[in-house]
């Protein structure tokens, strides 16, 4: 068990809908990252937070958004949704920026 | 712009042999790097990690090399066994303005027993 918790473990939905994927860090970690995992192909960076703020952007669609609120958690809201949008995203947290980071068991997104 | 490479998609390797998983990166700003390993439907799991200031870090059956002139970082098994058996991606980061981890495409690692 990493200490990240990320909710729900599974989604199904239609095409054009939204969806808000949760993500608790490990306690006392300040850095959040998204990563998105299509097909069995790597880990996509998609954004990253620190403390509430902002840090980096990576390859995130427009139809994409998250942030992270006072208590750390952070949701990753994702619209309109297309069918190649189904992945597993996962939620990473760490201590220090840009060091270990540990992952939570994802959210599988499945886009019908 | 793939600034991690891992060029092996896959390796297969005789349990108790040695298992050698390389990763070339082109951004010489990184400064921090990092093995996870990875099994179907789960998240990452940190393996081990070492800074640009050392070219070796050990950890029980796994050791990182790191040549910084050759951008080139390895992770070796030893021994193998059949739980060793996932994919492995190689992660790096830099302490400034590249905080985040760029990840390889992993390489699927099968034990044979």
């Amino acid at each position: 068990d990493s200490g990240v918790t990320q909710t729900p473990k599974h989604l199904i939905t239609a095409t054009g809908q939204r969806v808000t994927l949760r993500c608790s860090p490990r306690s006392g970690d300040l850095s959040v990252y998204w990563y998105q995992q299509s097909l069995d192909q790597g880990l996509q960076f998609l954004i990253q937070y620190y403390n509430g703020e902002e840090r980096a952007k990576g390859n995130i669609l427009e139809r994409f958004s998250a942030q992270q609120f006072p208590d750390l958690h952070s949701e990753l809201n994702l619209s309109s949704l297309e069918l190649g949008d189904s992945a597993l995203y996962f939620c990473a947290s760490s201590v220090v920026e840009g060091r270990e980071a540990f992952f939570g068991q994802g959210t599988r997104l499945t886009v019908v | 712009d793939q600034q991690v490479k891992q060029n092996s998609p896959s390796l297969s390797v005789q349990e108790g042999r040695i298992s050698i998983l390389n990763c070339d990166y082109t951004n010489s700003m990184f400064d921090y790097f990092l093995w996870y390993k990875k099994y179907p439907a789960e998240g990452p799991t940190f393996l081990i990690s070492i800074s640009s200031i050392k070219d070796k870090n050990e950890d029980g059956r796994f050791t990182v090399f790191l040549n910084k002139s050759a951008k080139h970082l390895s992770l070796h098994i030893v021994p193998s066994q059949p739980g060793d058996s996932a994919v492995y991606f190689c992660a790096a980061s830099a302490e400034f303005g590249n905080e985040k981890l760029t990840f390889g495409t992993g390489t699927r690692l099968t034990i044979i027993p």
